[in-house]
C-alpha cells in the first residue's frame, strides 16, 4: 500500500509568494495531521482533520497559514504571503480512528520549504 | 513548562554502548508514551511505546516510564552506527483532543 504522499518534496520561492503544499493520506486513515518541523522548535503540531473537519488549528502560528481538506484523500497547507521564517520541513501524517490508538502515525517524506 | 521535553544533546556513544535518551513531561500530558527515531533527512517512525511505570522491553531498546518523576527514558544496548538518527520522545495531549504532542528530539551519534 502507498504511504502517506506529499508534494513537493522541495520548494524554493521568494518572500511574499505563496506557496502550497499537499498531501495525500493512507487510504481509509480518518485523521490528517500537518506537522513543522525546524531546528529551533523540533516538531509541531500546525492543524489536524478528522473525516476531512478541522479540529484543532491552535498550532496554525498567523493568519497567513490555511489548511483544507476537501476530501478524504487530499489535504493542502497554503502559506501566503510567504516569509523567510517560514522556512522549515512540513510533514503531513496520517493514523485510523478505529480501535485503540497506538500511538502510531504514519508520517510523508515532508516538504522542505525554503523563503528567501 | 513545555509539554515535553528532552535534552537536545547532542549525544555520542562509542560503538557496543548503551545510548541513555531521556524525557520529562507536564500534566497536560497523558500518561501514554512514545519513542520515534528520525533518520536524517527521513520522517519520524514509531520504534517504541509505553504505557505503565516500569520498563518494556523490546529487543536492544528498553523504554522507561516514572510517572511520579514524571519521566520518560529510551535506552538502547550494544549501540550500532545504524542507530546514529534523532529520537523523539512523544505524548498523548490530555482531554478530548486526543493527539501526539512531542519534544524536540536528541540527535544520537554512535562512533564505529
Amino acid at each position: 500500500d502507498a504511504g502517506v504522499i506529499q508534494s513537493p518534496r522541495h520548494e524554493v520561492t521568494e518572500m511574499g509568494q505563496e506557496v502550497t503544499l499537499r498531501c495525500k493520506p493512507i487510504s481509509g486513515h480518518d485523521y490528517l495531521f500537518w506537522y513543522r518541523q525546524t531546528m529551533m522548535r523540533g516538531l509541531e503540531l500546525l492543524i489536524y482533520f478528522n473525516n476531512n473537519v478541522p479540529i484543532d488549528d491552535s498550532g496554525m502560528p498567523e493568519d497567513r497559514f490555511s489548511a483544507k481538506m476537501p476530501n478524504a484523500s487530499f489535504s493542502t497547507l497554503k502559506i501566503q504571503p510567504s516569509e523567510p521564517r517560514d522556512s522549515a520541513v512540513y510533514f503531513c501524517a496520517s493514523r485510523s480512528g478505529q480501535g485503540q490508538f497506538t500511538g502510531e502515525l504514519f508520517f510523508g517524506e515532508g516538504s522542505r520549504l525554503t523563503v528567501l | 513548562q513545555k509539554e515535553v521535553e528532552q535534552n537536545s544533546g547532542p549525544l555520542s556513544v562509542p560503538e557496543g554502548a548503551i545510548a541513555s535518551l531521556n524525557c520529562t513531561y507536564s500534566d497536560r500530558v497523558s500518561q501514554s508514551f512514545f519513542w520515534y527515531r528520525q533518520y536524517s533527512g527521513k520522517s519520524p517512525e514509531l520504534i517504541m511505546s509505553i504505557y505503565s511505570n516500569g520498563d518494556k522491553e523490546d529487543g536492544r531498546f528498553t523504554a522507561q516510564l516514572n510517572k511520579a518523576s514524571q519521566y520518560v527514558s529510551l535506552l538502547i544496548r550494544d549501540s550500532q552506527p545504524s542507530d546514529s538518527a534523532t529520537y523523539l520522545c512523544a505524548g498523548l495531549s490530555s482531554g478530548s483532543a486526543r493527539q501526539l504532542t512531542f519534544g524536540s528530539g536528541t540527535q544520537l551519534t554512535v562512533l564505529p
